[in-house]
């Protein structure tokens, strides 16, 4: 099945410089690659996500960029600000009929 | 509740008990998925249907067990089976199943075994 693999699994930025947390994967077949943000004891929250037709996608601050010939993926935030702190997972899906495989996470701290 | 409903928040269980956390959604997603949350561990996937009277086992199914007799509910059972059941355990629905677009998560069930 599916393995992806998210680096770093902690990362500290201070506010306004950049992050970026990296994703790859094992499934060639898998074509949709969302990016979920968690604050502490709530629900993961959709903020980003690409199919594979697509090379780069951007909201804002926040942008992802996908390799298919390399197999990764990688979420990039932007003059970062204090309430970008939290959880963020990357994961991917194929069409065959199967759930989100999610990586283990990487903990954002933005330090003002 | 963002339409995918969770309860009770907070359950605290017994050695060898079973419990039942309970998954309802108003969103009319044919899909719908329980994901475990250990910290450093990611989600990871015990059970998802895509039909009513039809689920399927995921990377964790072990010592769990879901039914899925209506479209809206789709509710996790633990069993005494499951050596160690404290986590965050989230349930999710999806509009199409097998793709991940278009997820919503619910808001979480912490279970402790006390």
């Amino acid at each position: 099945g599916e393995n992806v693999e998210q680096h770093p699994s902690t990362l500290s930025v201070q506010e306004g410089d950049s992050a970026v947390i990296k994703c790859t994967y094992s499934d060639s077949a898998s074509n949709y690659f969302p990016w979920y943000k968690q604050e502490l004891g709530k629900r993961p929250q959709l903020i980003i996500d690409i199919r594979s037709n697509v090379g780069e996608k951007k909201d804002q601050r926040i942008a992802v960029t996908l390799n298919k010939t390399a197999k990764h993926f990688s979420l990039h935030i932007t003059e970062t600000q204090p309430e970008d702190s939290a959880v963020y997972f990357c994961a991917a899906s194929t069409d065959s009929g199967y759930a989100l495989n999610f990586g283990k996470g990487t903990s954002l701290l933005v330090t003002p | 509740d963002g339409g995918i409903t969770q309860s009770p928040k907070y359950l605290f269980r017994k050695e060898g008990q079973n419990v039942t956390l309970s998954c309802e959604q108003n969103l009319n997603h044919d899909a719908m998925y329980w994901y475990r949350q250990d910290p450093g561990q990611g989600l990871r996937l015990i059970y998802y249907s895509q039909i009513v009277n039809d689920f399927q086992k995921g990377d964790i199914a072990e010592g769990y067990s879901v039914s899925r007799e209506k479209k809206e509910s789709f509710p996790l059972t633990v069993t005494s089976a499951q050596k160690n059941p404290t986590a965050f355990y989230l349930c999710a629905s999806s509009i199409i199943p097998g793709d991940g677009y278009g997820y919503t998560f619910g808001s979480g069930t912490r279970l402790t075994v006390v």
